[in-house]
């Protein structure tokens, strides 16, 4: 069964450093990995997605992610954090499952910026 | 466009009361989801459907019941709710379930607490 492992329950930043959200996925074969990211009070919004090709894919607000499929990784980056990138983020995976579509979400990862 | 609306944001209910948390898309997508989250667990799909009339259970389908008669709606019912109820809950929508890697698209999240 596919699983995904967010290890930071809580991460802290200032705001203008770099930022990296880690996320380790179980998978037989290759995966649709996405990062989502959860505003207070809010549903979640789509950052990023991996299907195929270059693994280093760039999203909105300025995240991007790499896939690491020898370390079975998809972790998130920032370069810099602004004090907006608050928020809580999931890692998911997508299989083909018997012909459909199964997503499996990460228990998140909680990002506090401070001044 | 409204995307995936749910209603109502907030609810307080006693034990043994039921009551339907009302969803609605307005993307013609196929795929609709439930799904409910709880501190430190991430989002785990509750019930989900493949299109209007089909429907079946996620990974934790007891003491909720849905049905799907339109395209657009995805009620969920809670039929005697507990306090092991109390949650956020959210519907989801994809283009199609038989396609891994689509994007899911949140509403904004129903926050159910059971007295």
């Amino acid at each position: 069964a596919q699983s995904v492992t967010q290890p930071d329950i809580h991460i802290t930043v200032s705001e203008g450093a770099s930022l990296e959200l880690r996320c380790n996925y179980s998978y037989g074969a290759t995966p649709y990995l996405f990062w989502y990211v959860q505003s207070p009070g809010q549903g979640l919004q789509l950052l990023l997605k991996y299907f195929s090709g270059d693994t280093l894919v760039q999203g909105i607000k300025g995240f991007e992610a790499e896939f690491k499929r020898s370390q079975s990784s998809f972790n998130l980056r920032k370069p810099s954090v602004h004090w907006s990138d608050a928020a809580e983020y999931f890692c998911a995976v997508d299989s083909n499952s018997g012909g459909y579509q199964k997503v499996t979400f990460g228990t998140g990862t909680k990002l506090q910026v401070i001044p | 466009n409204a995307g995936v609306t749910q209603t109502p944001k907030f609810q307080v209910l006693k034990t043994g009361q039921s009551m339907t948390l009302q969803c609605a898309q307005d993307m013609n997508h196929e795929y609709m989801s439930w799904y409910r989250q709880d501190p430190g667990m991430g989002l785990r799909l509750i019930h989900y459907s493949v299109g209007a009339g089909i429907t079946d259970q996620g990974e934790v389908p007891n003491g909720y019941n849905v049905s799907r008669s339109t395209t657009e709606d995805f009620p969920l019912r809670l039929l005697s709710a507990a306090p092991s109820q109390t949650s956020v809950y959210f519907c989801a929508s994809s283009y199609s379930q038989d396609t891994s890697g689509n994007t899911i698209y949140f509403g904004e999240g129903s926050w159910l607490t059971v007295v």
